[in-house]
């Protein structure tokens, strides 16, 4: 199976930063990578489909790109409420697997 | 607005069983691919299962395989997850999620608690 990385595993960044987070697939899956938001305490949220396609309603901070075994989630300006972990998901075929999260707050 | 809420969960002694439910509204229920996740405490998120609209494709991870089974009645906008053999390791929140028609799950329920232990 097909196995999903994530770094870091956590950073705090400034309001205002430009954060890059880093998804790698152990072999290529196309641009079959979703990203999610998981904040504290609540239901994960997707951001971006399509490896670089941004959910109908996610704020235009929020910016992915990449395409066969390496992919970044990007957010160009931290906000406070952007306090989350940030999970990668491939769906290219079964298994479905996640990475194992980037857990971001604010410095 | 589309709704996915599910129930069953609870707490069952190790070897037990139990089945979730995710009852669903707001969308032709039918139309659209569905997938259980879970969250242990603390932990990342784990893919479980899946099901095609029709229910023909069915898909599980290695650690469920064997003793889940996922399945829906589209007549009732329902998705279930039979589970059974139930294992410590098998304590988490559970989610039910729709697949957006876009390689990714773009409704998550609010998850159900299963708690497996002695």
């Amino acid at each position: 199976d097909i196995q999903m990385t994530q770094s870091p595993s956590s950073l705090s960044a400034s309001v205002g930063d430009r954060v890059t987070i880093t998804c790698r697939a152990s072999q290529g899956i196309s641009n079959y990578l979703a990203w999610y938001q998981q904040k504290p305490g609540k239901v994960p949220k997707l951001l971006i489909y399509a490896a670089s396609t941004l959910q109908s309603g996610v704020p235009s901070r929020f910016s992915g790109s990449g395409s066969g075994t390496d992919f970044t989630l990007t957010i160009s300006s931290l906000q406070p409420e952007d306090v989350a972990t940030y999970y990668c998901q491939k769906y290219n075929s079964a298994p479905f697997t996640f990475g194992p999260g980037t857990k971001v707050d604010i410095k | 607005q589309v709704q996915l809420v599910e129930s069953g969960g609870g707490l069952v002694k190790p070897g037990g069983s139990l089945r979730l439910s995710c009852a669903a509204s707001g969308f032709t229920f039918s139309d659209y691919y569905m997938s259980w996740i879970r969250q242990a405490p603390g932990k990342g998120l784990e893919w479980v299962s899946y099901i095609s609209s029709s229910g023909s494709t069915i898909y599980y991870a290695d650690s469920v395989k064997g003793r889940f089974t996922i399945s829906r009645d589209n007549a009732k906008n329902s998705l279930y997850l039979q589970m059974n053999s139930l294992r410590a390791e098998d304590t988490a929140v559970y989610y039910c999620a729709r697949d957006g028609g876009t390689y990714s799950l773009d409704y998550w329920g609010q998850g159900t608690l299963v708690t497996v232990s002695s």
